[in-house]
């Protein structure tokens, strides 16, 4: 069993819609997690990071955390074309750990 | 601000050729460095990770290598590459300080790794 499990896709919405993209994970010591986003052909870029349960907002981005459930989701909100990436879902064991370690990757692909 | 460079973006070498991607970063001191592999369509492999100068921890038995010659630089290298070398190369670096330095990784452009 991976660490981390990721849906590939690829998911393709409309324009507008509300995007919920999510990871499963199988070791519950992991206590930092992240999303990134990748563009075709470019490194991934730091969306938004949390720390243990709970949710965070920024803009239309919202991160959510379930540490019982060992389940991370990223929702979008009012999508745009410009979303449309490769989302990848990240995690470590604490604060400075050297491994972080990565989902497969969620296309998205949002139609005008 | 910290920015990371990683060369070249695309490269195309023959099967048996010898390899080397630098990477380096600006801005921070002693970071950890990460080589990552992404095939296409899957999630990123952790291949090496460095704390420090010539300190290299490998992840993955592979035909490849990793040195880190200065605080600052992270070279991949191999001596005779393979068909399965082929793939999306990524330098990472992480901070060793206070949030949110230490928490997420910041990653190079890539390169385009392609063996004929």
């Amino acid at each position: 069993q991976k660490e981390v499990e990721q849906d590939p896709g690829p998911l393709s919405v409309p324009e507008g819609a509300i995007v919920s993209l999510n990871c499963t994970y199988s070791n519950s010591a992991f206590q930092y997690f992240m999303w990134y986003r990748q563009y075709s052909r470019k490194g991934p870029e730091l969306l938004m990071y949390t720390y243990s349960s709970g949710n965070k907002e920024d803009g239309r981005f919202t991160a959510q955390v379930d540490k019982s459930s060992k389940y991370i989701s990223l929702f979008i909100r009012d999508s745009q074309p410009s979303d449309s990436a490769t989302y990848l879902c990240a995690m470590s064991l604490r604060r400075g750990a050297q491994k972080l370690v990565f989902g497969q990757g969620t296309r998205l692909t949002i139609n005008p | 601000s910290q920015t990371i460079h990683q060369w070249p973006a695309t490269l195309v070498q023959p099967v048996g050729s010898p390899l080397s991607l630098e990477c380096t970063v600006e801005g921070t001191s002693n970071p950890n460095l990460y080589w990552y592999r992404q095939a296409a369509g899957r999630g990123l492999q952790l291949l090496f990770y460095s704390v420090g100068i010539g300190q290299i921890s490998s992840e993955v038995p592979q035909n490849l290598s990793a040195s880190r010659p200065q605080d600052r630089q992270f070279i991949l290298s191999s001596k005779k590459l393979l068909l399965s070398d082929s793939g999306f190369y990524l330098c990472a670096w992480r901070g060793t300080g206070g949030i949110p330095m230490n928490t997420e990784a910041f990653f190079g452009q890539g390169t385009r790794l392609t063996v004929v």
